[in-house]
């Protein structure tokens, strides 16, 4: 089954506390991405990466870190977690951007203390 | 912010009753999407415009784009329980993909 799975699907960690959460699809995609969602500011895009080894910037990419080492990979790293940062994650890819649908994972609701 | 607004916030109809959204972007558009998020879920994909599309039809979906007036609507008909979700509008450029807020629509039995 084509999916994008997200892990763990709830987290409580502590200020500070370094944090990753994986994301990995099995339907060869190029492009992948995090984006978070808050209630009121509907979801903003962290990073995105075009292929492997190509990352880049979203709209809200203080306090987080990315990498892809293979394709079908992206971690999200939270190096030093801020009760700010909480929120709900989500990690999708797609086969490229133009003209294309995005597959969503099923989301990891994060809550820093 | 780049990011597009729906209107309204949010929407409760009866079943079987017709549900029309409405999405207004800042950007240039390659494509414009149509999601659907039930209750903290992941994202589902629903259609996609292109910029030179006026009108698209899916089953009981019906979306337009005026690109003039950097809109798109999202029309639901004959709308079901099931419908009950949040609805998202979401314009691609290149590599990007920018939603906006969302439409939380409540269909009642």
């Amino acid at each position: 089954e084509a999916q994008v799975t997200q892990n763990p699907r709830y987290l409580i960690t502590v200020t500070g506390k370094k944090l990753t959460v994986t994301c990995s699809q099995n339907m060869n995609h190029e492009y992948m991405s995090w984006y978070r969602q808050d209630p009121g500011l509907g979801l903003r895009q962290i990073y995105y990466s075009m292929n492997v080894e190509v990352t880049d910037k979203g709209d809200v990419p203080e306090g987080y870190k990315v990498s892809r080492k293979e394709k079908r990979n992206f971690p999200l790293i939270l190096e030093s977690p801020s009760p700010n940062q909480t929120s709900l994650y989500f990690c999708a890819s797609s086969p490229g951007l133009m003209n294309t649908e995005a597959f969503f994972g099923q989301g990891t609701r994060l809550t820093v203390v | 912010s780049q990011q597009g607004e729906e209107d309204p916030q949010a929407l409760s109809i009866q079943e079987g009753e017709n549900a029309t959204m409405n999405c207004s972007y800042k950007t240039s558009i390659n494509n414009l999407q149509w999601y659907r998020q039930n209750s903290g879920r992941g994202l589902v994909h629903l259609i996609l415009i292109r910029s030179n599309e006026r009108e698209k039809h899916s089953g009981r979906l019906r979306v337009t784009l005026d690109t003039s007036k950097k809109s798109s609507s999202l029309l639901i008909t004959a709308s079901r329980a099931a419908d009950t979700a949040s609805y998202f509008c979401a314009t691609s450029w290149f590599q990007k993909l920018v939603f906006g807020t969302g439409t939380r629509l409540l269909v009642s039995p």
